[in-house]
């Protein structure tokens, strides 16, 4: 059962335009999501969150938005650049417990 | 700089010849995580500590076994390695349950 689901297995881009990445989950109760980059060969690089009591948080040309009604989440990249190429992984926690659950990632190929 | 090490990067076995990954992390964190990675799936939580408190996920195969000596160290053993174990293993600290987690390189497993 996979209750984080980033359908779109890769995305690709051109540099200075925005990037947008998707997640969709099934679990209500999630009240904490993340957005990790990973670099092949490297570990996950926690890059931003999002507490379920807002719908929007922005850090630097990172964006994320949250639809809990349509328990959707979206990552936006503005502008995008060539050193983003990587996978995105968005993934979900309920406070209190202790699993982080992750989608199974977007590859996104940003080119000059 | 504060991180999480682990080593090797690459480790290659044979087919039931136990192996030990090790992880290291100079956060001081209180939480400690190992995830399993297979190619194009998510990370998969295979257990955790807390302090010195075990906390195996239901359907981590007994063939992988965890140890915490002390607060910096984290080791992931198997038992007797399968050609299905190869994969990327993460390991990954947080300060507690609630707050973000961090993940080191990484070591990829080669099952001969």
């Amino acid at each position: 059962d996979q209750q984080v689901k980033q359908n779109s297995p890769s995305l690709s881009v051109q540099e200075g335009r925005i990037s947008i990445l998707n997640c969709d989950y099934t679990n209500s109760m999630f009240d904490y999501f993340l957005w990790y980059k990973k670099y092949p060969a490297e570990g996950p690089t926690f890059l931003i969150s999002i507490s379920s009591i807002k719908d929007k948080n922005e850090d630097g040309r990172f964006t994320v938005f949250l639809n809990k009604s349509a328990k959707h989440l979206s990552l936006h990249i503005v502008p995008s650049q060539p050193g983003d190429s990587a996978v995105y992984f968005c993934a979900a926690i309920i406070l209190g417990f202790q699993k982080l659950v992750f989608g199974t990632g977007t590859r996104l190929l940003v080119s000059p | 700089d504060a991180m999480v090490i682990q080593n090797p990067r690459y480790q290659v076995t044979q087919f039931g010849k136990p192996v030990t990954l090790s992880c290291s992390q100079t956060l001081n964190h209180n939480v400690m995580y190992w995830y399993q990675q297979k190619s194009s799936q998510a990370p998969k939580l295979l257990f955790h500590y807390y302090d010195k408190d075990f906390n195996n996920e239901a359907d981590t195969p007994d063939n992988f076994q965890s140890r915490r000596p002390n607060t910096s160290f984290c080791f992931l053993d198997i038992r007797s390695p399968g050609l299905g174990d190869a994969a990327m293993y993460l390991c990954a600290t947080s300060r507690t349950h609630a707050e973000t987690q961090y993940f080191g390189p990484g070591t990829r497993l080669l099952v001969l």
